[in-house]
């Protein structure tokens, strides 16, 4: 199984600054299949990024993903109030998926 | 519009069994991986099972590796997890999820599990 280990927990930050959020694997993520969702609180989560650097469909520019290997990263380049929430990383390279445990990111 | 709508939810006593459903509309069932991913309250995601397209491979995450089954009805648009020898560590919501390869473009809105005496 491959341990997705996100950093930091917690991150606390104002609107309109940037948000680094990472998440590194315990072994390589072949084929950059790896992706980042956002959660709010009681509500399912919603993708934003998958082949760990491609935006899903209606997801704004401010949120990007780099990364391969074992290290990856989401970027919020300017944190709008709607950006507060859990971000959760996850791998599909393997048979058994795997989610990271998950950045909160809550207002300073 | 796609959509994802779990049932059988509830509690049950430790040791007890569960059937969850999902309902699946609005995309072409039979062409899709399902998965279901669980949360406990308060906790993170976790990727509990899935199955293939037509029902001949399905996978399981180590804690519910023989207690759990996930199947699959094509004509019924429905994905199921029979869920066995329950305990109080699988209390959470349950989602069923799908999209391609094995990232989840579509969630449905979660059924709770409660395993309590």
């Amino acid at each position: 199984e491959i341990v997705l280990t996100q950093s930091p927990g917690t991150l606390s930050l104002s609107p309109g600054e940037r948000a680094t959020l990472s998440c590194r694997a315990s072994q390589t993520v072949s084929n950059s299949y790896f992706a980042w969702y956002q959660q709010k609180f009681g509500q399912a989560p919603r993708l934003l990024i998958y082949g760990a650097s491609r935006r899903a469909t209606g997801i704004p520019d401010r949120f990007s993903g780099s990364g391969s290997g074992t290290d990856f990263t989401l970027t919020i380049s300017r944190l709008e109030p709607e950006d507060f929430a859990v971000y959760y990383c996850q791998q599909y390279t393997s048979s058994l998926l795997t989610f990271g445990g998950g950045t909160k990111v809550e207002i300073k | 519009e796609v959509q994802l709508v779990e049932s059988g939810g509830g509690l049950v006593q430790p040791g007890g069994s569960l059937r969850l459903s999902c309902a699946a509309s609005g995309f072409t069932f039979s062409s899709y991986w399902m998965h279901w991913v669980r949360q406990a309250p308060g906790e993170g995601l976790v990727w509990v099972s899935r199955i293939n397209s037509d029902g001949s491979t399905t996978h399981y995450a180590d804690s519910v590796q023989g207690r759990f089954t996930i199947s699959r009805d094509n004509a019924k648009n429905t994905l199921y997890l029979q869920m066995n020898s329950l305990r109080a560590e699988d209390r959470a919501v349950y989602y069923c999820a799908t999209g391609n390869s094995g990232y989840f473009q579509y969630w449905g809105q979660g059924t709770l599990v409660t395993v309590s005496s």
